[in-house]
């Protein structure tokens, strides 16, 4: 079965680096996501990518963060500083068509920012 | 008031036994909701998805949408072990964003 793949599963930096995670998205899917979720918080939306653009963005996908698919395989998010309250699980998710009823997420990679 | 609210749990019920879990909301523009399972460890995986109210049923779940009481529920059937996740509801308007609840953790037990 297809899958989302996300790695690293565990990342550790210090506060203001740039950190990089990376997905590989299921591979006939044209549309990608990434989401947070800040330990015992809820799920919250960041961005959406399709054709190399953002399609939508959320308020907490400031100037720190960005993203690229710098090859026909990989999604990255990028965060330029990393703040403290930045730790959270990231969430990649794509989807064939601009729809979440087919949206699949990946494992996630917990960021944890000291 | 917070856009979505969601009881954590954690709900414990036994094997078999009928679940009920719920959200209520405050947008008035949310059109489209959904519901996600979450095993620990691991991403969300879309379970429901409902447009405007109604009622929705897929093998032993049913979502429910009452936008006149800003309410939604979904009902677990005959619930299993197997069910033990945490369940997340979301939902959104027109835009591609969706508002995600805090999730409720489940424990069926055998």
């Amino acid at each position: 079965e297809p899958e989302v793949t996300q790695t690293p599963s565990h990342q550790v930096t210090q506060m203001g680096q740039e950190v990089i995670l990376r997905c590989v998205p299921i591979s006939n899917h044209l549309y990608f996501y990434w989401y947070r979720q800040i330990l015992g918080q809820k799920v919250e939306f960041l961005v959406s990518f399709y054709n190399n653009e953002i399609s939508e963005k959320s308020e907490i996908f400031d100037d720190q963060f960005s993203v690229e698919r710098p090859d026909g395989s990989n999604f990255t998010l990028k965060i330029r500083s990393t703040k403290l309250e930045d730790s959270a699980m990231y969430f990649c998710a794509s989807s064939e068509w601009h729809t979440d009823t087919e949206a699949f997420f990946g494992q996630g990679t917990r960021l944890t920012v000291v | 008031q917070k856009e979505v609210e969601q009881d954590p749990g954690p709900l414990s019920v036994p094997e078999g036994a009928i679940v009920s879990l719920n959200c209520t909301y405050s947008n008035s523009a949310f059109q489209y909701f959904m519901w996600y399972r979450q095993y620990s460890r691991k991403g969300p995986e879309l379970l429901m998805y409902t447009y405007s109210s109604g009622n929705k049923e897929d093998g032993r779940f049913t979502a429910q949408v009452d936008k006149s009481s800003k309410y939604i529920s979904l009902f677990i059937r005959d619930s299993q072990p197997s069910d033990s996740a945490t369940y997340l509801c979301a939902m959104r308007g027109g835009s591609y964003i969706p508002t995600f609840g805090r999730g409720t953790s489940l424990i069926v037990h055998p």
